[in-house]
């Protein structure tokens, strides 16, 4: 099983700051089977990104994801608002599926 | 539009069982491997289960294997969900997801339902 871990669990931040999100798992991920999803509270997730670093329809390019092997990062350039939730990455290339276990991002 | 409408949780005793539904509507059902996926009362999200597009491969989290079983309809564009001998820690809000490409296996999930929640009490 692919375990996930998530660094830093909370990041306090303003709007227009810069938003750095790890995502490591404990052996590589083939093919860049990982993903990361966007969740705010009452809400299902959405998609940001698949293969790392392909972004979803409609996901604005302040996101971007990147890494290989068993590094991966999200980064949001100048966040919005509406970029304040909890973001968790996903590795989906073989079962069992698993997520990491999110990382809050939060007005300072 | 495209989505996915869960339904068919609520409140179970425990060892008892219930069956969960997802209704699919807005794109081709019978091309999208599906996927259930859970969440705990303030925790974060676990894979549950997947079903092939054509339901010929069927895969499940440790957890589950043996008392849940997915299964699908692809006439009616329905995912299910049986869930047997619940236990507390089943408790959570149930997702329905789809994985992204037609007529493939593992993908990232592009749609999801709002989910039901089952409690076990």
């Amino acid at each position: 099983e692919v375990v996930l871990t998530q660094s830093p669990g909370t990041l306090s931040l303003s709007p227009g700051e810069r938003a750095t999100l790890s995502c490591r798992a404990s052996q590589s991920v083939s093919s860049n089977y990982l993903a990361w999803y966007q969740q705010k509270p009452g809400q299902a997730p959405r998609l940001l990104f698949y293969g790392a670093s392909s972004r979803a329809t409609g996901i604005p390019d302040r996101f971007s994801g990147s890494g290989s092997g068993t590094d991966f990062s999200l980064t949001i350039s100048r966040l919005e608002p509406e970029d304040f939730a909890v973001y968790y990455c996903h590795h989906y290339g073989r079962s069992p599926l698993t997520f990491g276990p999110g990382t809050k991002v939060d007005i300072k | 539009q495209v989505q996915l409408v869960e339904s068919g949780g609520g409140v179970v005793q425990p060892g008892r069982s219930l069956r969960l539904s997802c209704a699919a509507s807005g794109f081709t059902f019978s091309k999208s491997a599906m996927h259930w996926v859970r969440q705990a009362p303030g925790k974060g999200l676990e894979w549950v289960a997947a079903i092939w597009y054509d339901g010929s491969n069927k895969y499940y989290t440790g957890s589950v294997k043996g008392r849940f079983t997915i299964s699908r309809d692809n006439s009616k564009s329905t995912l299910y969900l049986e869930m047997n001998s619940l236990r507390a820690d089943d408790t959570a809000v149930y997702h329905c997801a789809r994985s992204m490409f037609d007529n493939s296996g593992f993908d990232a999930f592009d749609i999801w339902g709002q989910g039901t929640m089952v409690t076990v009490s």
